[in-house]
């Protein structure tokens, strides 16, 4: 079974600075997708970032980028020039290949990211 | 249009009450989902719909049954909950089911059970 790993529980970064929230992952599998989920307080859960495991580059949006390390399992979400809405909890997640799980998210425990002005 | 819509906001019931969550939306997506999320930890999925039919049912306890009577809307009926059930009740869609596909997440139904 997939694990995603976030050893992060909490991060803080200053107002327009740039921080890295970090994402391990155990699979078996060499063709995969990984997402970047983003929870703000009281607010909806939405997608930040998808990555797709049989591409080379690195995926980005806008401020948000990841460092996909395949070899190493590592899925990184970096925020540069972070805002203050920026300030959510941040999951990982790896959606599940095969069985009757097709499909089902395999999140990490997540990473509250505090912004300070 | 990438509104996934829950009501109620809020509830709070007894554990002899039965009473219904609601999630509806408008994208044209065949996929919807029930998760349950406890404060600061992931959500926890419950049960999947592909296509109106319940295609994962995560070992739910019975007290929970969802019910998904078109492709726009997919409830959750709750009776003789216990005070652990208390969580936010997060509902999700998406095209098909696929993995490669985003899911779309409603704000959830806060759930308190006295």
């Amino acid at each position: 079974a997939q694990t995603v790993t976030q050893s992060q529980p909490e991060m803080s970064v200053q107002e327009a600075e740039t921080v890295t929230l970090s994402c391990t992952y155990d699979t078996s599998e060499s063709d995969y997708y990984l997402f970047w989920y983003k929870q703000p307080p009281s607010r909806q859960m939405i997608l930040v970032i998808r990555q797709e495991a049989y591409k080379q580059q690195n995926a980005t949006e806008n401020r948000f980028s990841v460092n996909f390390q395949k070899a190493a399992k590592s899925f990184s979400l970096k925020i540069s020039d972070s805002q203050l809405g920026d300030a959510a909890m941040y999951f990982c997640a790896y959606p599940n290949a095969g069985g009757t799980s097709y499909g089902k998210l395999t999140f990490g425990q997540g990473t509250i990211l505090t912004v300070h002005p | 249009d990438t509104e996934v819509t829950q009501t109620p906001k809020h509830l709070v019931m007894g554990m002899t009450n039965k009473k219904s969550l609601k999630c509806e939306q408008h994208m044209g997506h065949r996929a919807m989902y029930w998760y349950k999320q406890k404060a600061k930890k992931p959500p926890e999925l419950m049960f999947v719909y592909s296509y109106e039919k319940l295609s994962i049912n995560e070992s739910v306890p019975s007290r929970f049954s969802p019910e998904c009577p078109n492709s726009s809307l997919l409830n959750l009926h709750l009776h003789a909950l216990q005070p652990e059930d208390s969580a936010l009740y997060l509902c999700a869609s998406s095209q098909e089911g696929s993995r490669r596909e985003t899911q779309y997440f409603g704000p959830g139904t806060r759930l308190l059970v006295l």
